[in-house]
């Protein structure tokens, strides 16, 4: 069962500029995690947001979260080609102690 | 750091064959298991969970007859695909995680064609 929504499910950008793609889900949560996945490979964990948290920083990457809104971003600042892949957000949901994943986003960069 | 190995990377089997694919914990006693199958250009779907010693629960529309999960070790967990069927091609994920920090680690992936 999939938690929730992605959008835009597919982006392409120029190099250079920023990306955001946003995360919408329906219950409960633990914490918040975004994934990404280039074609055909596993995934790569990018970062973790807990439910009492609004904002978290990794490098390029910047995750909002808003609760009451049951809605995240990420946001990919000065985009690189390296950076084409498929985003996942996935929701550890209370009481569920298990990781569901959205729709997914296809981003791609542009040269 | 946590690394999930997840064996074999690429499988081919006949039809109505089964077909096993084997997850492990290299460095960490992971209590729960989970697996995931993953259709081209869409997301995860989460199939089942599997807790060390005990029966798999399984995700709805998920049939467990057909998917067979066994946790027999705190390090390991199989799915097996019985009597394969060409519909039964996909990328299967597995995932590790003791809920005590580590937060979920996943495998590589296993993609199984079926012909």
């Amino acid at each position: 069962s999939q938690q929730g929504e992605e959008d835009p499910q597919a982006l392409s950008i120029q190099e250079g500029e920023n990306a955001t793609m946003n995360c919408s889900y329906k219950t409960s949560i633990n914490n918040l995690q975004w994934y990404r996945q280039n074609s055909g490979r596993g995934l790569v964990h990018l970062i973790l947001i807990r439910s009492n948290e609004r904002e978290k920083h990794s490098g390029r990457l910047r995750v909002t979260l808003d609760t009451s809104k049951k809605s995240s971003s990420l946001l990919i600042t000065a985009s690189r080609a390296a950076d084409t892949a498929s985003y996942f957000c996935a929701t550890d949901r209370q009481g569920a102690q298990k990781l569901v994943f959205g729709q997914g986003t296809r981003l791609t960069i542009n040269p | 750091g946590a690394v999930v190995s997840q064996h074999p990377s690429r499988v081919i089997c006949k039809s109505g064959t089964s077909v096993k694919i084997e997850c492990r914990s290299l460095d960490f006693q992971a209590t729960t298991m989970f697996w995931y199958r993953q259709f081209p250009k869409k997301s995860l779907m989460l199939m089942a969970t599997s807790n060390e010693g005990s029966k798999a629960t399984y995700e709805q529309g998920v049939e467990k007859d057909k998917f067979l999960i066994n946790h027999a070790s705190l390090t390991l967990s199989t799915l097996t695909v019985t009597s394969a069927h060409p519909e039964d091609s996909s990328f299967y994920i597995c995932s590790a995680t003791t809920f005590q920090g580590y937060g979920y680690t996943f495998g590589s992936g296993t993609r199984l064609t079926v012909v």
